[in-house]
């Protein structure tokens, strides 16, 4: 099974700052198969991004992926009061398996 | 616009069987490329992928759940199911249904049901 660990646990910053969040594999994800979700208090995850890089529908341009092999980000380029919230990574190289989340919170 | 609704009972008892149904309207089940799949989240295990299954009734399913898990599709109905068998307190989450691009990641979520499982 490929673990997925998503860095920081926690993420501190103003409205308007730019975020960086992280998801490292225990192996090499094939094909660039992972997907970024964005979930908030109460709701179920939303896709962001999928095939590493690709916007979902709807998804605005602040947010894009990037990384290849077992090291992969999600940056979100300015923040806005509604990205507040909890992000996963997920890969589908081999079975199905998810990050535990990075919380990107208020400063 | 696609929508995915689960139902079930919100309390089970220990070693009985969870059983939820998760009906989708908006599109069809039978629409190719696309599986439909649950995915549980709790505190202690975060987001587990449980299984999916095609229109065609063929399966997959996580191999940490055992052979526990059963998962259909009534394609007349369109909606798909999941059966946990021998549920323990481990087994309390919020339980998802969700669409998957070919066995990829989900495009589209339901909302999600909370399943605790005490006596």
């Amino acid at each position: 099974e490929i673990v997925l660990t998503q860095s920081p646990g926690t993420l501190s910053l103003s409205p308007g700052e730019r975020g960086t969040l992280s998801c490292r594999a225990s192996q090499t994800i094939n094909s660039g198969y992972l997907a970024w979700y964005q979930q908030k208090p109460g709701q179920a995850p939303r896709l962001l991004i999928y095939g590493v890089s690709t916007r979902a529908t709807g998804i605005p341009d602040r947010f894009s992926g990037s990384g290849s092999g077992t090291d992969f980000t999600l940056t979100i380029g300015k923040l806005e009061p509604e990205d507040f919230a909890v992000y996963y990574c997920q890969q589908y190289g081999s079975s199905l398996t998810f990050g535990g989340g990075t919380k990107v919170e208020i400063k | 616009q696609l929508q995915l609704q689960e139902s079930g009972p919100g309390l089970v008892k220990p070693s009985e069987t969870l059983s939820l149904i998760c009906a989708v309207s908006g599109g069809s089940i039978s629409r190719s490329s696309y599986h439909w799949g649950w995915i549980r989240q709790s505190p202690t295990m975060g987001l587990e992928w449980i299984g999916s299954v095609y229109s065609s009734g063929t399966t997959y399913y996580n191999p940490s759940l055992g052979s526990r898990v059963t998962m259909s599709v009534d394609t007349a109905k369109n909606q798909f199911s999941l059966n946990v068998s021998s549920v323990t307190a481990a087994d309390t989450a919020v339980y998802y249904c969700g669409r998957q691009r070919n066995f990829d990641y989900i495009d589209f979520w339901g909302q999600g049901t909370l399943v605790t499982v005490s006596s």
